[in-house]
Formats: C-alpha cells, structure tokens, sequence
C-alpha cells in the first residue's frame, strides 16, 4: 500500500512565524504535491515537484516556497505565517509517466490554524 | 468557464437507492480521469480510475466516460450511509502533464 504521511495532523502558529509542513512518502514516486482546500473552493495546488530538486509553481504559490532534497520527501514552508494562511494542506504523490499521469495518493493533511 | 465541473449539491439519495454523480470538464484532449471520496475532516481516496470511453466497474461503483461529450459520471449501487461523503472528479487536462485538475466536490448524503 502507498503510504504518504504528514508531520503534523494539527499546528497551531502565531502571524509572522516561520512554519515548515513536511510530507513523506514511502513508494519511490517521484511526483510529490501540496495543495491547499478551502471550503468553496476547492483543492488548489501551491506547489508541485517531479524529481529531487525541482519544482513548479501551482495555481497560488504566493506567500510559499517549497524543498525537495530527496525523493521521498517534500517541505513546504510559510516563510511568514498571515491568518490567510489558516488552511487544510494535503500532500499528494505520484508516478511519473509518459503517456497519462498517474494516480496521486493523499496523506492525511495538516489542519494549520495562523492566529 | 471552469476546467473541471461537478454540481455541489447536496445530492440526497435513500439507502438501498443508485447514486449518480457527474462531472464535466473542458478540455478535450484530457486523458485521465479519476473519482475521490472525501469524508469530512480527511483527505481524498481513490475510488476509481478510467481512461477509455465506456463503462469500468468496481463492486458497487462504476465510472463511465463520454469523451465526445466530454463527462465522467460515478454510479453507486445500493447506496449505503457509510458512502455519505463529498466526492471529488479530477482530470489530468493535458497528456504527459503530471497535474490533475479537481473539481468543486459533490456532497452526497445517503439516507437510512
């Protein structure tokens, strides 16, 4: 079974700290997400990496930055915390291939609350 | 107009009864479609997969795909409460990308 795991289910933090959200997943894929989700509006996709080093910005990367040193793993970090930040962060992952993209699998996501 | 489109609802269906959730998206060289069940307060699991038009079946659920019309619909026979959730449609819009693109969510509330 795929299994992608987060540091934290619940993380409280204070307006203008640093806050790093980890992501490991343990099937070697080498597609690794974060996505934020609202109410209303959906799943947004901050951030996205397809081997070690490399990223891509998503659909609102404002305000966050990303870290891929190694494969399995995936940091996203708030390098100042504002209450509009106060989210569900899902980390995803996936294979990569060439014709169709593959499934992306879910950790369990980190209820950040910014006060 | 948005890529990926599903009707929010709540979508309320009796036990024992066939539920049937639609999504529409934009992009006609999409190639990948995916359903995810999401409970309230957890993340998003797979239910199914398709990428052929036609009809792919997996116990209750079954997926079908119209890509001339350009819809993914889920079936669900024999509704239980335990499928009550927000079902998610996701669609990789462009072939070798390796981005999905989800919709809104179709709340389904089944009832005893």
């Amino acid at each position: 079974d795929v299994k992608v795991t987060q540091s934290s289910r619940y993380l409280v933090k204070r307006t203008g700290e640093k806050v790093f959200l980890e992501c490991v997943q343990d099937m070697d894929h080498e597609n690794m997400f974060w996505y934020r989700q609202d109410p209303g509006l959906g799943l947004r996709l901050i951030y996205f990496s397809y081997d070690v080093k490399m990223k891509e910005k998503g659909d609102i990367p404002e305000g966050y930055s990303v870290s891929r040193e190694k494969k399995e793993r995936f940091s996203l970090i708030l390098e100042s915390a504002s209450t509009n930040q106060t989210s569900m962060y899902l980390c995803a992952s996936s294979f990569n291939r060439d014709r169709y993209t593959d499934t992306q699998y879910f950790g369990p996501g980190t209820r950040l609350t910014v006060l | 107009q948005k890529e990926v489109e599903q009707n929010s609802g709540p979508l309320s269906v009796p036990e024992g009864a066939i539920a049937s959730l639609n999504c529409t998206y934009s992009d006609r060289v999409s190639q990948s479609f995916f359903w995810y069940r999401q409970y309230s307060g957890k993340s998003p699991e797979l239910i199914m997969s398709i990428y052929s038009n036609g009809d792919k079946e997996d116990g209750r659920f079954t997926a079908q795909l119209n890509k001339a019309s350009q819809y993914v619909s889920l079936l669900i026979r024999d509704s239980q409460p335990s499928d009550s959730a927000t079902y998610l449609c996701a669609v990789n819009p462009i072939q070798g990308a390796q981005k999905l693109v989800f919709g809104q969510g179709t709340r389904l509330t089944i009832n005893p």
